[in-house]
């Protein structure tokens, strides 16, 4: 148990639903961040959020739209998803953004259909 | 050019090997450098930070090699619950990235079989 508890771990959603992701940390940690995780692909920096407020946006389409209402609650909104944004979504927190020690949550995996 | 490149393996050993995986960076500027573990289905963890010196964590060892870009992880005496993906990460911490931001490699894939 990492202190990272994300639900939920399995979601299948239509093109055209909308569902959201949460993830919460009970460490005391600053920091949050969503990965996305493909097949035989390295994990890929989503969002960076540092006291609440958005400090990176990898160019992650406006579909994914996220959420951080304090430091430890992060969602990630989805809507009209395509069938390529399935994938493991991983949250992770961190104590602080200068500090690289990320601590994950076990993810949501997500099937588009 | 990927920012941490590693060979994806898999790597299949007996119980008892010795195993070494190796990964390189592109960014000579990095600062910070860490094997995470990732088993099946489940969410990456930190395994070992990596240091300029070398450190050995029971049957973990790491290196970094700052002139080559280079950095390595060699697990002695491979037990069957060794089985996992191994993720070399890399903290670039200079002026041009996010502070924290991390860079993952592919992951290298490791069974040991009895």
């Amino acid at each position: 148990e990492t202190g990272v508890t994300q639900t939920p771990r399995h979601l299948v959603m239509g093109m055209t639903n909308k569902k959201s992701l949460k993830c919460e940390q009970h460490l005391g940690h600053n920091a949050m961040y969503w990965y996305k995780q493909s097949a035989k692909k390295p994990l890929e920096l989503m969002f960076v959020y540092n006291f609440k407020e958005q400090t990176e946006n990898n160019s992650v389409p406006s579909r994914f739209s996220p959420e951080c209402p304090n430091s430890s609650h992060l969602f990630l909104h989805l809507h009209t998803l395509q069938p390529e944004d399935s994938a493991l979504y991983l949250c992770a927190s961190s104590p602080r953004l200068k500090v690289s020690i990320q601590y994950f949550g076990a993810g949501t995996r997500l099937s588009v259909l | 050019r990927k920012e941490v490149e590693q060979d994806p393996g898999p790597f299949n050993v007996p119980e008892g090997a010795t195993v070494a995986f190796n990964c390189t960076y592109s960014n000579s500027a990095s600062q910070s450098f860490f094997w995470y573990r990732q088993d099946c289905r489940k969410e990456p963890k930190l395994l070992m930070s990596v240091y300029s010196s070398g450190n050995e964590d029971g049957r973990f060892t790491a290196q970094l090699n700052r002139a080559s870009q280079y950095i390595s992880l060699l697990i002695r005496d491979s037990k069957l619950s060794d089985s996992a993906t191994y993720l070399c990460v890399v903290n670039p911490n200079d002026r041009g990235s996010t502070l924290g931001r991390l860079y993952f490699g592919r992951g290298t894939q490791l069974t040991v079989w009895p």
